[in-house]
């Protein structure tokens, strides 16, 4: 089965400041997408990462993929109190089959 | 469009009643999923069809039967639930392998009393 990891599982950052969430999986995949999901809400599709050494930008978000390494990154530049949500990674197995990372929960303080 | 609906957005159920979770697309996807989710946990798979067809199981309780009448709706009908079945079900659709970015719908809450 694959697993997937984040960490940190929690992160408190202040405004302004960068922090990465990491997303490690443990078999090969090419294939790997960031969630953000708000409390009591659904997942909003962030980045879709397709091939080893996919980079995509989103205002303060940018998420990167090694998949020789079956990394993962999101980083977060100059953090606002608007990205303040959990943010999952999913990594997509066979048969369409998408394994959800462990979750990270970040709340940035003003 | 890329909008996945589901129905209804809250359901209160007790031990024996039926229900059944609906959701639709009109994106023409073809890959149609149930996750269930619980508090401060990440999505667990428990259903994908893959056009119209059930193409994985994950050793989901029988009291869980998906169905998928068409390629555009997908639903999961709930009998005899236990209260640790409360939770949030999510419902996504993808389009096939080239296109698989999965969108999700709003989700719907249980709880079962």
């Amino acid at each position: 089965e694959l697993k997937v990891e984040q960490n940190p599982l929690f992160l408190s950052m202040q405004e302004g400041k960068n922090y990465t969430i990491y997303c490690n999986y443990s078999t090969t995949s090419d294939r790997l997408y960031w969630y953000r999901q708000d409390p009591g809400k659904s997942l909003e599709s962030l980045f879709v990462l397709l091939s080893n050494g996919a980079v995509k930008q989103e205002g303060r978000l940018m998420a990167s993929l090694d998949t020789k390494a079956r990394l993962s990154t999101l980083h977060i530049t100059a953090a606002v109190h608007d990205l303040s949500a959990t943010y999952f990674c999913a990594v997509e197995g066979s048969g369409n089959q998408f394994y959800f990372g462990t979750g990270t929960s970040l709340t940035v303080i003003p | 469009d890329t909008e996945v609906t589901q129905t209804p957005k809250h359901l209160v159920m007790g031990m024996t009643n039926k229900k059944s979770l609906k959701c639709e697309q009109h994106m023409g996807h073809r890959a149609m999923y149930w996750y269930k989710q619980k508090a401060k946990k990440p999505p667990e798979l428990m259903f994908v069809y893959s056009y119209e067809k059930l193409s994985i199981n994950e050793s989901v309780p029988s009291r869980f039967s998906p169905e998928c009448p068409n390629s555009s709706l997908l639903n999961l009908h709930l009998h005899a639930l236990q209260p640790e079945d409360s939770a949030l079900y999510l419902c996504a659709s993808s389009q096939d392998f080239l296109q698989p970015e999965a969108f999700f719908g709003q989700g719907t809450r249980l709880t079962v009393v």
